[in-house]
């Protein structure tokens, strides 16, 4: 069974950072497309990254414009670990953050259960 | 690519029909392999998205049968045949046809 386990969140004050973590199970992590998405309170879902893997078409990185240049997602694949380093934290930015198995076209498989980021002061 | 849901709410009575209009500001059709390029998610509360259909009418493994999708190009529908309690949640569509991937705003469904 698939399953994804999301951690890191917390509270932060904003410019502050935090580095979010997503262990993967029951498939193979190092063959698959991983994708971060966030979530804010009612609000549609907001893609925010992508990792492809090495054989898919197209840039292996990739980053909503909202986040890029401040986020930076990452993956070790002996450790089964995604990961989404954010740095310079905004008020915006507050939302659960879900990650993603997902297809190459995109479509988002499994999702993990979440682990909320709140920024304020 | 905007993706825009209709209604916003909707209130169905149990064993009727619902019917959720999703939109998007460009065709999100793939020609060279007649796709499109449309997903549907549902969520409840405190739980993850949860993968409906996707290349716009094709129902995920363990989705029942009530749920189907149509449409092509620019305009899409998710219909839940003979709405059961358990299909409370909001319903998001989800083009992957081009960066960034982008979802609709969301179409909460209730009982009447």
């Amino acid at each position: 069974e698939v399953q994804l386990v999301e951690s890191g969140g917390g509270l932060v004050r904003p410019g502050g950072s935090l580095k979010l973590s997503c262990e993967a199970f029951g498939f193979t992590f190092s063959n698959s497309r991983m994708d971060w998405v966030r979530h804010a309170p009612g609000k549609g879902p907001m893609w925010v990254a992508r990792f492809r893997t090495e054989g898919d078409v197209g840039d292996r990185i990739a980053y909503a414009d909202s986040v890029k240049g401040r986020f930076t997602i990452s993956r070790d694949n002996a450790r089964n670990t995604l990961y989404l380093h954010m740095t310079s934290l905004r008020a915006e930015d507050t939302a659960i953050y879900y990650c993603t198995r997902s297809e190459a076209s995109g479509i988002s498989l499994s999702w993990g259960q979440g682990t909320l980021v709140t920024v304020s002061s | 690519i905007v993706m825009t849901q209709s209604p916003d709410s909707l209130a169905v009575s149990l064993g009727e029909r619902a019917t959720i209009k999703c939109k998007s500001s460009q065709s999100v059709l793939y020609s060279s392999n007649n796709k499109n390029y449309l997903a549907w998610y549902q969520k409840k509360p405190g739980q993850p998205p949860n993968l409906l259909i996707y290349w716009a009418s094709t129902r995920e493994s363990g989705v029942p049968d009530r749920f189907s999708g149509s449409g092509s190009g620019t305009d899409f529908t998710l219909t839940i045949r003979s709405l059961r309690a358990e299909d409370v949640a909001i319903y998001y569509c989800q083009q992957y046809y081009d960066a960034p991937i982008t979802f609709g705003q969301g179409t909460r469904l209730e009982i009447k």
